[in-house]
């Protein structure tokens, strides 16, 4: 499979603050970027999602940054919360209703 | 509307026997995905159907493992003869006509 990389493998940040996770893909054919957000003994649940035709899309605390040139994404959570201490993972997928394929995932540890 | 449900939530088979996974999408998806996750890894694809139909299988193992999407009742990933290293938490996620995919809560699978 492709590989996609993501980075950092774990964060640790204040209750506040802002967290980043990014990732860079290799197959320019990707054309959907998902993020999922994934709390222990749970299924993975989709957070946001962009197509490379935009620069950044923003849902509430929540944005991804797209750089196409560079071949990366990234996701921002701003003022960090105790309650989104969970695994990230990035995706990417090609062309309608295929398959997923993920990053390793970012442990995020948001801290009182 | 309900999401995706999965049963059973968690399993316990011995080496050599069989394991049969259950899925049943989120209402009005025809799209089935299901993905392997290892203890402190990513999620991994492994096949993707639709109503009687397998339409990517590049993901799954050549020998012991088959899934299925009947005409009526829920998606079945199967896999026979059980080895320790099937041990993982097995994912489905559903999908309508397009990129979004969501998740059921998954299956753990403990092999003994």
């Amino acid at each position: 499979q492709q590989q996609v990389k993501q980075s950092p493998q774990s964060l640790i940040v204040q209750k506040g603050g802002i967290s980043i996770i990014n990732c860079a893909y290799e197959n320019t054919a990707f054309d959907y970027f998902p993020w999922y957000q994934q709390f222990p003994g749970k299924g993975p649940a989709l957070l946001i999602a962009i197509r490379p035709d935009v620069s950044e899309k923003k849902e509430g605390r929540f944005t991804i940054s797209f750089n196409k040139s560079a071949k990366q994404f990234s996701l921002h959570i701003m003022d960090s919360q105790p309650g989104d201490s969970a695994t990230y993972f990035c995706a990417e997928s090609t062309g309608t209703a295929s398959k997923l394929t993920f990053g390793t995932g970012t442990r995020l540890q948001v801290t009182l | 509307n309900a999401g995706v449900m999965q049963n059973p939530r968690h399993l316990v088979r011995r080496r050599g026997q069989e394991a049969r996974l259950r899925c049943s999408p989120m209402k009005g998806h025809s799209h089935v995905y299901w993905y392997r996750q290892l203890p402190e890894e990513g999620l991994k694809f492994m096949v993707y159907l639709q109503k009687e139909n397998i339409i990517d299988e590049s993901g799954m193992p050549k020998e012991r493992f088959s899934a299925e999407f009947p005409k009526e009742g829920p998606s079945i990933l199967r896999i026979q003869q059980v080895v320790r290293g099937d041990s993982a938490a097995y994912f489905c996620a559903s999908s309508p006509l397009g990129h979004e995919q969501y998740f059921g809560p998954g299956t753990r699978l403990t092999v003994t």
